[in-house]
């Protein structure tokens, strides 16, 4: 069965520093991969996500993730963050392997955005 | 554009009480809709699926149920709350396929004592 794995629960970082949120998953054939955000008591939202094509993939509010097959990788990166990017991120995988019609999500990363 | 709604957005409900949560989702026909639990610290937990009117698959066998008795409208009940129902539920919908995202609506925080 397909997989996602958020190697870390939370990540706390300084305004304007870098960051990046790692995931893998785990599958053998062809899979569409998804980063998304929620905010505080808030629904989920696209960030972006990748289909196919070129493996670095440019979302929203200045964030980009880079789909790495030969890792089975697809981290979350973004070159300088704000107070306001404090949130809780969620990578997800669907695809052949995950029944057709569901989505398989990590457990998230929090990421605490320090002044 | 298509648009979510779900209500109640909080609810606390004493522990043996019938729960009903309802989703509606505007501007689309025969979506996918999802239901999901996140409970505290925790990620997302898929409960049910429906790719259309009546039709419900269960993803992990417990005390809640879900419905659909209309084609944009979603809802899901318990006859008996449970401690561990506690948590924020969240119905999504989706296009179908796997290559599309799902769309949020903005959850209900449920608190059973």
């Amino acid at each position: 069965a397909q997989s996602v794995t958020q190697l870390d629960s939370q990540v706390p970082v300084f305004e304007e520093a870098p960051v990046e949120l790692r995931c893998n998953y785990s599958s053998s054939v062809s899979v569409y991969l998804f980063w998304y955000v929620q905010y505080p008591n808030q629904g989920l939202q696209l960030l972006l996500k990748y289909l196919s094509g070129s493996t670095l993939v440019k979302g929203i509010n200045g964030f980009e993730a880079e789909f790495n097959k030969s890792q089975t990788s697809f981290h979350l990166r973004k070159p300088s963050v704000h107070i306001s990017d404090t949130a809780e991120y969620f990578c997800a995988v669907s695809g052949a392997n995950t029944g057709g019609f569901k989505t398989i999500f990590g457990a998230g990363t929090r990421l605490f955005v320090k002044a | 554009s298509q648009t979510i709604h779900q209500w109640p957005a909080t609810l606390v409900q004493p522990v043996g009480s019938p729960l009903s949560l309802e989703c509606t989702v505007e501007g689309t026909s025969n979506p996918n809709l999802y239901w999901y639990r996140q409970a505290a610290g925790r990620g997302l937990q898929l409960l049910f699926y429906s790719v259309g009117i009546g039709q419900i698959s269960s993803e992990v066998p417990q005390n809640l149920s879900a419905s659909r008795p209309q084609d944009r409208q979603f809802i899901l009940s318990s006859k008996k709350l449970l401690l561990s129902d506690s948590g924020f539920y969240l119905c999504a919908w989706g296009p179908g396929g796997p290559g599309n995202e799902q769309f949020f609506g903005p959850g209900t925080r449920l608190t059973v004592l």
